[in-house]
């Protein structure tokens, strides 16, 4: 069937790196997606979402980057931060529910 | 202040028993879920409703029961037909008509989870 997953399980970077998450889908009726940040024993916090209709999203310190010519998302941290360790999950809207990928741990060393 | 909150935060059960996951909200959301999440793995859908009293299974609603009477509520009950209960249970509710509702998209909202782990 269809899902959502991601290329790499775990990411470890420096502080002050820029970070990139990456996501692949395979339901071309998606039309809006969501990144979200969990951290250690707590719920999933929402980072930034993205319409279809829709290249590039920018929030503050990230950004979210769709292709859907071989349906691929990117999550993108600048200036990556201690506090941003934690797992990250993309999920895809398929009709009235949501579905997660297995998510990426980001590591941030000091 | 307005949120989604589960309780509790853990919960032991013992085997053969049934046992229920509160969920509440305050943030006058329509659509409301419950998601598993077992270690080093994604969410997985259990149930999900969208209007009170009505709701519909998910990817993985055997073992579990739930009910929604009124807006604000959606507990979720783990029977002892869930062979293996022990999970991280997350609630989360959205807008309206799930996440694409008249055409606007809104993320879904979550609670702080419940650890249940069989004894």
């Amino acid at each position: 069937g269809e899902s959502v997953g991601l290329h790499l399980p775990t990411l470890s970077v420096q502080e002050g790196d820029n970070s990139i998450i990456n996501c692949a889908y395979s339901n071309s009726a998606s039309d809006y997606f969501i990144w979200y940040k969990q951290e250690s024993g707590k719920g999933p916090q929402f980072i930034i979402d993205i319409r279809s209709n829709m290249d590039k999203r920018q929030g503050q310190r990230v950004t979210v980057l769709l292709n859907k010519t071989v349906k691929h998302l990117s999550l993108q941290i600048a200036a990556t931060q201690p506090g941003d360790s934690a797992v990250y999950f993309c999920a895809e809207n398929m009709g009235s529910t949501l579905t997660f990928g297995k998510g990426t741990m980001l590591l941030v060393s000091p | 202040d307005g949120g989604i909150t589960q309780s509790p935060k853990y919960l032991f059960r013992k085997e053969g028993q049934n046992v229920t996951l509160s969920c509440e909200q305050n943030l006058n959301h329509d659509a409301m879920y419950w998601y598993r999440q077992d270690p080093g793995q994604g969410l997985r859908l259990i149930y999900y409703s969208q209007i009170v009293n009505d709701f519909q299974k998910g990817d993985i609603a055997e073992g579990y029961s739930v009910s929604r009477e009124k807006k604000e509520s959606f507990p979720l009950t783990v029977t002892s037909a869930q062979k293996n209960p022990t999970a991280f249970y997350l609630c989360a509710s959205s807008l309206g008509q799930g996440f694409a509702g008249a055409g606007v998209n809104t993320e879904a909202f979550f609670g702080q989870g419940t650890r249940l782990t069989v004894v």
